[in-house]
């Protein structure tokens, strides 16, 4: 039981280039999340999938897409990379009926 | 004002103190409230959440929740160099039912031996 996965764990960019974060998860849960982590801004929510064929904007979802591609996995994309995108990627996932959420690893992701 | 603050940080306490880590929150409908640890380079880890108004206490963490003044703290007793990390304080917020987390910035903690 893996839990959260993501990859990459590190990514550097050129601004414009674009790139695909992905995350798995193997406990079968129905929600998913991607957030980001700036320096003393906490976590934020750049979007949340609540299940399956279902996505829905966060709190910064401007310059990203994402899919549910299936109830494991939930990829992150940026079209075209801005130095501002330099950040670390949390993926979670979070069972049905409960609150608790669950992180991966993390993507640090530098774009020059 | 942000939705959810964190006191301000960073939080240095000698080894063998109790840490008191605060937060407070904007939305009043919230319900849950959650307690994570991140080390540095690693990624956030649950260790206390707290749905009901008192104190809920686990080993040597306490989390207290006052809902009629929106806040919610974390005690850390015996606090022990391992403990040194940035503690996220997160909350339930929107009213929705998926579970959507909001966090604060997050206090860092050093415990010095």
């Amino acid at each position: 039981n893996a839990g959260v996965t993501q990859t990459p764990k590190f990514q550097v960019l050129k601004t414009g280039q674009s790139m695909t974060l992905q995350c798995a998860q193997d406990m079968n849960h129905n929600s998913m999340y991607w957030y980001r982590q700036d320096p003393g801004m906490g976590l934020r929510l750049i979007y949340y999938s609540a299940s399956e064929g279902t996505t829905d904007k966060g709190e910064v979802p401007n310059g990203y897409n994402v899919s549910r591609l299936n109830k494991r996995e939930f990829s992150l994309r940026l079209e075209s990379a801005a130095p501002s995108q330099t950040s670390v990627y949390f993926c979670a996932s979070r069972p049905t009926g409960g609150e608790t959420q669950y992180f991966g690893p993390g993507t640090r992701l530098l774009v020059l | 004002q942000k939705e959810v603050e964190q006191n301000s940080g960073p939080l240095s306490v000698p080894e063998g103190a109790i840490a008191s880590l605060n937060c407070t929150y904007s939305d009043r409908g919230s319900q849950s409230f959650f307690w994570y640890r991140q080390y540095s380079g690693k990624s956030p880890e649950l260790i206390m959440s707290i749905y009901s108004n008192g104190d809920k206490e686990d080993g040597r963490f306490t989390a207290q929740l006052n809902k009629a003044s929106q806040y919610v703290s974390l005690l850390i007793r015996d606090s022990q160099p391992s403990d040194s990390a940035t503690y996220l304080c997160a909350v339930v917020t929107g009213g929705t039912s998926y579970g959507k987390l909001t966090f604060g910035q997050g206090t860092i903690l050093t415990v010095h031996p």
